[in-house]
């Protein structure tokens, strides 16, 4: 299995701040993804972490309010940028290990963001 | 749209007992499932991969079952422990859009 190292594991901001959460994997991975999970809700792909190029958004997630870098196979970053408390949720970075559509995915310990 | 629906939303046991975690998706076309387990406000614990191409996997105390006709998976428990407690979040691989899709989950508890 991949070791996943994410930091903060939680905070507390201001709104109208942003915050940097840093993804560290252990070893070279295919795919990084970041998700986020809502109080009381499944988790919610926010982009997929592409190697030195832009990242792949989904639906309803724009770069301005997610910026992500992914500079080399072991680290990626996730800002939340502009916050509010609708912001509030765990996020959630993960990596692939294995081919594009058989590997297996790994997640880190969540970052508990609140925003207040 | 692949959609997936875990059933039970929430499930209560004795320490001891065997028990089943449902997990249902719309669309069939699917690459693998994987059985994730997540504590309170802790990341996700991968505990099973079954690729489209499987029909179970084991790991311990633990058996996932895959039904791709049906569009099916169980995750089995054998003899429940108090340290299962937990959330099991299951998640299918769309063929369609190269995405994991989670289900809602099911939060266990096991009493002693």
């Amino acid at each position: 299995s991949a070791v996943i190292s994410q930091k903060p594991s939680r905070d507390i901001c201001q709104r109208g701040t942003s915050l940097t959460i840093q993804c560290q994997v252990d070893s070279q991975v295919t795919m990084m993804f970041w998700y986020r999970q809502q109080p009381g809700q499944s988790l919610t792909l926010i982009a997929t972490a592409n190697q030195g190029s832009e990242a792949t958004y989904e639906s309803g997630f724009v770069i301005d309010k997610f910026p992500i870098s992914r500079p080399n196979l072991t680290f990626s970053t996730l800002t939340v940028s502009n916050m509010s408390p609708e912001d509030s949720s765990i996020y959630l970075c993960s990596a692939q290990r294995g081919g594009v559509n058989t590997g297996e995915l790994f997640f880190g310990e969540g970052s508990r963001l609140t925003v207040l | 749209k692949q959609e997936v629906t875990q059933i039970p939303a929430a499930l209560s046991v004795p320490e001891g007992e065997n028990l089943v975690l449902n997990c249902s998706f719309t669309d069939s076309a699917i690459y693998n499932l994987q059985w994730f387990r997540q504590d309170p406000g802790k990341g996700l614990t991968s505990l099973l991969l079954i690729q489209s191409s499987q029909r179970e996997q084991t790991s311990g105390r633990l058996n996932a079952s895959l039904d791709k006709s049906s569009g099916r998976s169980t995750l089995y428990i054998a003899a429940s422990q108090p340290g299962d407690s937990a959330t099991y979040l299951c998640a299918v691989g769309s063929s369609n859009t190269g995405k994991l899709i989670f289900g809602q989950g099911t939060t266990l508890q096991v009493k002693p």
